[in-house]
């Protein structure tokens, strides 16, 4: 079975402060494939970025960036210079192999940005 | 842009009653997701459809049915809501790949309170 683990339920920074949301993940699959969603107050899920798992590159967009690393089944967000406006519940989710359109999400971390 | 809209932001019902969400998508996406929302449970898949009148039984279909009639949309029907099921209800497409590799974009949301 597969599952996402987000350990971190709420995390409080000030702004300016950079914060690193954690991400583990479980599945017995060969290629998998691996999401960040942001949901603002609103409540939409905006998603942020798809990474598979024979890509394990780190990513940068702007003050987002990813760190796979698939030794230790995690794949962990950074946020540099934290904003008032990335106050978010951040969502990681694991979509696996075979005929399976599932995907599993984790149960998300609250982020607070206070100003 | 994908867009994925919902038909109700907010929607008040009273127990017994049929309850009717519809989702619409504009990027011609073959696979439609329902998933509910709660605190401390994340999201949970309750259907998803990968093409017209083919639907799969996610993870707590029990309570719910769906329609998806064309391929721009897909309903989700509660035949009888009871108060368990308020909930915030999410909508998503997908392009067609299997494998839970195709990212999925969500709608804005239903607030639904069952009373």
């Amino acid at each position: 079975a597969q599952k996402v683990t987000q350990a971190q339920t709420e995390i409080s920074v000030v702004e300016k402060e950079d914060v690193t949301l954690d991400c583990v993940y479980e599945t017995r699959d060969t290629t998998y494939y691996l999401f960040w969603y942001k949901q603002p107050p609103s409540g939409e899920l905006v998603f942020l970025i798809r990474r598979n798992s024979f890509d394990e590159q780190n990513e940068i967009s702007g003050r987002y960036s990813w760190n796979f690393q698939k030794s230790t089944s995690s794949f962990n967000f950074t946020i540099t210079a934290s904003q008032v406006v990335d106050s978010a519940v951040y969502f990681c989710a694991l979509g696996g192999g075979g005929s399976n359109y599932k995907l599993t999400f984790g149960k998300g971390t609250l982020l607070t940005v206070n100003p | 842009d994908v867009k994925v809209t919902q038909s109700s932001r907010y929607l008040v019902k009273r127990t017994g009653e049929k309850v009717f969400l519809e989702c619409v998508q504009d990027m011609d996406h073959e696979n439609m997701f329902w998933y509910r929302q709660d605190p401390g449970l994340g999201l949970r898949l309750i259907y998803f459809s990968y093409d017209v009148k083919m639907k799969e039984k996610g993870d707590i279909p029990e309570g719910y049915s769906v329609s998806r009639e064309k391929k721009e949309r897909f309903s989700l029907i509660l035949e009888s809501a009871s108060t368990n099921q308020t909930s915030m209800y999410l909508c998503a497409s997908s392009w067609p790949g299997g494998a839970g590799e195709e990212t999925q974009y969500f709608g804005p949301g239903t607030r639904l309170l069952v009373l």
